[in-house]
């Protein structure tokens, strides 16, 4: 099956800072990549639609310039959350799907990114 | 408003059968997912179903019946390792995937 990386699984860092995730697909190319955020004992949270090559979609309530998403090519997507605070503690996950061969609607997951913000 | 609804936490005994339901009020509907997702892990993907029916897949069996807005997924003869959150997320007239709060299935010996 499709494999979709995503790096690091867990960073720590101070308030204030930047922190980059970054989530790859291994074995196929996504024009489409997702971000998700999910705060413990909750569902998965849609933050944006990566579309490669042009800008991501932002769902209602996200900040574009807070987490900036770039998806610079086909098998790259990257999440960064800019002056990290706190709140922005969180599981983050990325997921694609691999539409060759017809799409079953199926989205494959990245390892998920566990971001604590002191 | 669109909206999943599925028991937050189920218990059963290793080795039953175990049911758990999904409704779903969307705007359209183009198919139902049901992901697997172990504490701190990723989700992975379990079953799609698109037409009313049931579908399996090993210990594994997901039904739908669209007209009721409603599905569920069945696990048989369970297992320790089955202890896990699932998923229900339907992809509504937009293709937009929506999801349930999942339901956290604790396994007994």
């Amino acid at each position: 099956g499709a494999v979709v990386s995503q790096h690091p699984s867990r960073v720590i860092c101070k308030s204030g800072t930047s922190v980059k995730i970054e989530c790859r697909s291994l074995d196929f190319q996504a024009t489409t990549m997702f971000w998700y955020r999910q705060f413990p004992k909750q569902s998965l949270m849609l933050m944006a639609t990566s579309n490669e090559g042009s800008k991501a979609t932002y769902e209602q309530g996200v900040e574009k310039d807070k987490f900036l998403i770039n998806h610079a090519s086909l098998t790259l997507s990257t999440l960064t959350v800019t002056s990290a605070h706190p709140e922005d503690s969180s599981f983050y996950i990325c997921s694609a799907q691999n539409l060759a061969g017809g799409d079953t609607g199926e989205l494959f997951f990245g390892e998920g990114s566990r971001l604590t913000v002191l | 408003g669109q909206n999943i609804d599925q028991p937050t936490e189920m218990t059963a005994t290793e080795g039953a059968i175990v049911q758990i339901n999904c409704t779903y009020q969307t705007s359209g509907f183009n198919g139902l997912f049901w992901y697997q997702q172990h504490a701190g892990e990723a989700p992975t993907f379990l079953s799609y179903n698109v037409l009313d029916g049931l579908e399996e897949k090993g210990r594994f069996s997901s039904f739908l019946s669209r007209s009721k807005g409603y599905s569920y997924l069945l696990l048989k003869e369970l297992q320790m390792k089955d202890s896990a959150s699932y998923l229900c997320a339907v992809r509504d007239s937009n293709y937009q995937l929506i999801w349930g709060a999942g339901t956290k299935l604790i396994i007994k010996p």
